[in-house]
């Protein structure tokens, strides 16, 4: 069965720190996309990243990175310099196979990220 | 673009009642999708459409109904409300799957429910 673990249920730092949020899949399936969203305290979901499979490289967009590692089934997001507007819950996704065309996401449960000036 | 749009923004229903959350995107696109959210748990899929006329259970589909009759509306029904309905429901589209892969969803504002 595929699932999305996200270990951490809240985090806290201080503005300025360095946050890593955890993501762990499983599936069966050799062609998978991985997901990371937003929401924020307003409540809407704010795409961030979309990686497939056959795709292992890093990704850095400004303050964001991912650390995607098929070995250990996990899709990591780390926030550099961590701001206050960063604050919010943070949600990694799985997509399933070709049911659904692969639109059907599996969310993890979220980690709640909150930052303090 | 308005995006995708749900009505109401919150609904109070007492149990045994019925009711339709309403979605709506002007993007064309052809996938659309109801979840839920509960504390701890995540987003859920209810059902999911992936065209007019198409549609398919989800994870979590006991005691809801979908239609697709057009592209731009996929009206969730709640046919007999209970209080484990009570959530907060968010509708979302996407164009279909292109050469690379499933593109971003596109969630609407979600609509808050209370069901007592």
């Amino acid at each position: 069965a595929q699932k999305v673990t996200q270990a951490q249920t809240e985090i806290s730092v201080v503005e300025k720190e360095d946050v890593t949020l955890d993501c762990v899949y499983e599936t069966r399936d050799t062609t998978y996309y991985l997901f990371w969203y937003k929401q924020p305290p307003s409540g809407e979901l704010v795409f961030l990243i979309r990686r497939n499979s056959f795709d292992e490289q890093n990704e850095i967009s400004g303050r964001y990175s991912w650390n995607f590692q098929k070995s250990t089934s996990s899709f990591n997001f780390t926030i550099t310099a961590s701001q206050v507007v960063d604050s919010a819950v943070y949600f990694c996704a799985l997509s399933e196979g070709i049911s659904g065309g692969y639109n059907k996401l599996i969310f993890g449960a979220g980690t709640r990220l909150a930052v303090h000036p | 673009n308005a995006g995708v749009t749900q009505t109401p923004k919150f609904q109070v229903l007492k149990t045994g009642q019925s009711m339709t959350l309403q979605c709506a995107q002007d993007m064309n696109h052809e996938y659309m999708s109801w979840y839920r959210q509960d504390p701890g748990m995540g987003l859920r899929l209810i059902h999911y459409s992936v065209g007019a006329g198409i549609t398919d259970q989800g994870e979590v589909p006991n005691g809801y109904n979908v239609s697709r009759s057009t592209t731009e509306d996929f009206p969730l029904r709640l046919l007999s409300a209970a209080p484990s309905q009570t959530s907060v429901y968010f509708c979302a589209s996407s164009s279909t799957l292109g050469a690379g892969g499933p593109n971003e969803q596109f969630f609407g504002p979600g609509t808050r429910l209370t069901v007592l």
